[in-house]
């Protein structure tokens, strides 16, 4: 069946440092990519997503490519802040009506 | 507008008691999903709704679990005879429609269960 795999955490970060969290999946058919973020206390927030191979998806400075050869969606930003420590859930969605797909997660505290 | 709102934030039950885990999606969405997320793992799919119908229910653990979506509104998770393995976050998740692996899922707060 279909599945995610990303990075364990903890990730530690300082103040402006660059980030990647990796994130790869299987999948039949041609999913849609997503990345979504809980900060502390919060609901599941929908951070980006992409449809089709080589779109990138981006939103407050984070970015993230489809690469359908590598079956990757790697999270990437080039300066974190100390609002940014949150716990990050990459996921697809296969077509049809199909549930999202979770990983386990990343959480990524970053420290001033 | 509102967002997904779930009640109650907190339950605390004991071994063997039933629960009703409440999910009142955005207005207007017709498509309405159950996750499951245990302590350190990602959301796992329960049961998706399209209006008042289950669509898929492949995910619901066993037949202690059950959903309803009566009006094709608000719904209703409901634990029979509760074990301490169900203690975990329960989300509820609605989208405008279903049938588009595009569609943005609206994720609530989450309803946390304690099974003591």
């Amino acid at each position: 069946g279909d599945s995610v795999t990303q990075m364990e955490g903890p990730v530690t970060l300082s103040e402006e440092a660059f980030l990647t969290i990796n994130c790869t999946y299987t999948a039949t058919g041609y999913p849609s990519l997503f990345w979504y973020v809980q900060y502390p206390g919060e609901g599941l927030q929908l951070l980006l997503k992409a449809t089709k191979a080589d779109d990138k998806g981006s939103n407050k400075g984070f970015e993230a490519t489809y690469r359908k050869e590598t079956t990757s969606f790697h999270l990437e930003k080039g300066s974190v802040q100390v609002s940014d420590s949150a716990v990050y859930f990459c996921a697809l969605r296969n077509s049809g009506n199909t549930p999202l797909v979770f990983g386990k997660g990343t959480r990524l505290s970053v420290i001033a | 507008g509102a967002g997904v709102s779930q009640t109650p934030s907190n339950k605390v039950t004991e071994k063997g008691k039933y629960v009703e885990l409440r999910c009142d999606p955005i207005s207007g969405h017709t498509a309405l999903y159950w996750y499951r997320q245990s302590l350190g793992q990602g959301p796992e799919f329960l049961i998706y709704f399209q209006g008042t119908g289950a669509a898929d229910d492949s995910g619901l653990p066993n037949d202690r679990f059950f959903a309803v979506r009566p009006e094709g509104s608000v719904s209703t998770l409901k634990i029979q005879r509760t074990e301490r393995g169900d203690s975990a976050v329960y989300l509820c998740a609605s989208s405008l429609r279903s049938g588009g692996a595009t569609d943005t899922q609206y994720f609530g707060p989450g309803t946390r269960l304690t099974v003591l």
